[in-house]
């Protein structure tokens, strides 16, 4: 079945560094990907849809500079957390749909743990 | 949440037993959706039930979906200690740009004990 790839899986970083997480389709062309946060035993709040060859739409209240979103291919979609803080340490998951299928398939996650 | 609340917020049972996990959601929807999330895991699609369904079943899962109510139900028959995870609801766009959107409800934990 279809594969979607998160990487890292686990990241720690000092503060006050950027982090970048990568979610790759790995046997299909996703022209639109979604990215996540999830803090222990909460749920998952969209952060933002990720749009191939656009600028990304932000969901109300994350911050567009502090989260920079890439989707340079119809393959991957990439997160900077920049400049990150202790707050921000999270599991951020991302999911991509399918151009084709319209088939939606969630990564496994990413671990940030800024220190 | 984005998207609604659940109950319970932990459920904890015997192997065996029914899981009995509800829903509820703020807006209008098309479908709703129930994932499972195991301990720092991705999410794994279980069900989607459209707004003109009442219920579904999938295997051992039976999902109901009361559109006045605005929430659904997630059953889980004859439980497995590999059921243990957390279960979620989500709803969001279906069409054009909005399609796989999604807004997720609080989750249930639900611990399955052998």
């Amino acid at each position: 079945g279809a594969v979607v790839s998160q990487h890292p899986s686990r990241v720690i970083c000092k503060s006050g560094t950027s982090v970048k997480i990568e979610c790759r389709s790995l046997d299909f062309q996703a022209t639109t990907m979604f990215w996540y946060r999830q803090f222990p035993k909460q749920s998952l709040m969209l952060m933002a849809t990720s749009n191939e060859g656009s600028k990304a739409t932000y969901e109300q209240g994350v911050e567009k500079d502090k989260f920079l979103i890439n989707h340079a291919s119809l393959t991957l979609s990439t997160l900077t957390v920049t400049s990150a803080h202790p707050e921000d340490s999270s599991f951020y998951i991302c999911s991509a749909r399918d151009g084709v299928t319209g088939e939606l398939f969630f990564g496994e996650g990413s671990r940030l743990t800024v220190l | 949440s984005q998207q609604g609340e659940e109950d319970p917020q932990a459920l904890s049972i015997q192997e065996g037993e029914n899981a009995t996990m509800n829903c509820s959601y703020k807006t209008s929807i098309n479908n709703l959706q129930w994932y499972r999330q195991n301990s720092g895991r991705g999410l794994v699609h279980l069900i989607l039930i459209r707004s003109n369904e009442r219920e579904k079943h999938s295997g051992r899962l039976r999902v109901t979906l009361d559109t006045s109510k605005k929430s659904s139900s997630l059953l889980i028959t004859a439980s497995r200690a590999a059921d243990t995870a957390s279960y979620f609801c989500a709803t969001g766009g279906s069409r054009g740009s909005t399609l796989g959107r999604l807004y997720f409800g609080r989750g249930t934990q639900l611990t399955v004990w052998p």
